[in-house]
């Protein structure tokens, strides 16, 4: 089945530093990915949305500067939280679709804590 | 928009019991419907979709549900529960009909099987 690697799975930094979230899908092609974050006891909020080759489309609220997004290929996109800060750590979650499946594949988190 | 409702924070079973976590849904359209579950510190596992045909879907770890169009229902069902099935559970609609929009999930339902 469809699987979606997704590292690193805890990270800590520093305030003011930058932050990259990989995932991968490791058997298919993601045309299409998308970033979520979740909040304690909280459902997923997506953050944007990712194509191969264009830019993401970030939902209402989120800022584009700060959660850079790259889809440089279509077995890898990134997510960079850029000047982390306290309010910014939380669990990321990243998702890929291939063109031709009505499946979303999820990757396992990544738990982010801005010290 | 659409828009899914999980109207229980939490659902308590008796091992061995049958379970039910409840998804009511809003759409315009044919619905493309999708349960997942998520474990602490984890990303989410695929269940089981309805996209078309027979109203009873039978998805992973023999979860099923049933899609209700004049109820607009999606319910998560399993004759007997385990209380290794205790985790989070998401329901979601795709929003639109194209091949690459988003998931909108409902706010999630802790299932909580007891011995």
């Amino acid at each position: 089945g469809a699987v979606v690697s997704q590292h690193p799975s805890r990270v800590i930094c520093k305030s003011g530093t930058s932050v990259k979230i990989e995932c991968r899908s490791l058997d298919f092609q993601a045309t299409t990915m998308f970033w979520y974050r979740q909040f304690p006891k909280k459902s997923l909020m997506l953050m944007a949305t990712s194509n191969e080759g264009s830019k993401a489309t970030y939902e209402q609220g989120v800022e584009k500067d700060k959660f850079l997004i790259n889809h440089a290929s279509l077995t890898l996109s990134t997510l960079t939280v850029t000047s982390a800060h306290p309010e910014d750590s939380s669990f990321y979650i990243c998702s890929a679709r291939a063109y031709q499946d009505y499946g979303y594949t999820f990757g396992s988190g990544t738990r982010l804590t801005v010290v | 928009a659409q828009s899914v409702a999980q109207p229980e924070d939490q659902v308590n079973v008796a091992e061995g019991n049958p379970l039910t976590v409840k998804c009511t849904y809003s759409v315009s359209g044919n619905p493309y419907l999708f349960w997942y579950v998520q474990y602490p510190n984890r990303g989410l596992q695929f269940l089981l979709k309805y996209i078309t045909g027979d109203n009873l879907v039978k998805g992973s770890y023999g979860f099923e549900a049933e899609f209700n169009k004049s109820q607009t229902s999606f319910h998560l069902k399993k004759p007997s529960a385990l209380v290794s099935d205790s985790a989070l559970y998401f329901c979601a609609v795709r929003e639109g009909s194209g091949g690459y929009n988003k998931l909108i999930f409902g706010a999630g339902t802790r299932l909580a099987v007891h011995p």
